[in-house]
């Protein structure tokens, strides 16, 4: 079967530094997503990881490793805001794309 | 420019009524997806669209069906609900642009629940 892990939730202090891992079994791999999601709204995008390797826009990064079926995401200089659910997300083919469970992330002043 | 407008935003149903959620985008984007999502769950797949009059089944496609008959509107039915339908629907859109193509753009979501 098809499968990503992530942690359910993970907690961290305001301006700290915080990393969600996710690892993955899927029968392709075109690349590794991540998003973010408010309670109550939509998923929105945050990075896409396709080489290994670290990319980054502004506080956030995303890294992966496939020869580990691994990526992370780290946020930096974490603010009040960045409280949200995070998925990492895998494309096993062109069409279609497979959920982590979702990390939640809770932010502490 | 809406970008993917979902309709209803809420519905209550009672068991065994039918009821079809509309998909509409303005982003001229190939590919079109329904996903639900449940409590302390990612998104599953339920089913997706490659292109205008073409569908395929996703991860749980049993209770749905779809129709896409003009590209930019992707319709998911239920033709009897049942209380494991109560879900929140998401509907999102993905350009066809090659193979390294990470983004999908998601409605608000459709709150559906079943009595």
């Amino acid at each position: 079967g098809q499968s990503l892990e992530q942690p359910s939730e993970v907690t961290a202090v305001e301006g700290a530094i915080v990393q969600i891992n996710c690892t993955y079994q899927t029968s392709g791999f075109y690349g590794l997503s991540w998003y973010q999601q408010h309670d109550g709204g939509a998923p929105t995008f945050l990075s896409y990881n396709a080489l290994d390797g670290l990319e980054e826009t502004g506080r956030f990064s995303s890294f992966l490793s496939r020869s580990d079926s691994y990526g992370y995401l780290l946020l930096q200089e974490l603010q009040m805001k960045d409280s949200a659910s995070y998925f990492c997300a895998v494309k096993p083919s062109n069409y279609q794309l497979i959920w982590g469970a979702g990390t939640k992330l809770i932010i502490k002043p | 420019n809406a970008g993917v407008t979902q309709t209803p935003k809420f519905r209550v149903l009672k068991t065994g009524q039918s009821m079809t959620l509309l998909c509409a985008q303005d982003m001229n984007h190939e590919y079109m997806y329904w996903y639900r999502q449940d409590p302390g769950m990612g998104l599953r797949l339920i089913h997706y669209s490659v292109g205008e009059g073409t569908t395929a089944k996703g991860e749980v496609p049993d209770g749905y069906n779809v129709s896409r008959l003009k590209k930019q509107n992707f319709l998911l039915g239920l033709e009897s609900a049942a209380p494991s339908q109560t879900s929140v629907y998401f509907c999102a859109t993905r350009t066809s642009g090659g193979v390294n193509t990470g983004e999908l753009f998601f409605g608000e979501g459709s709150r559906l629940t079943v009595l």
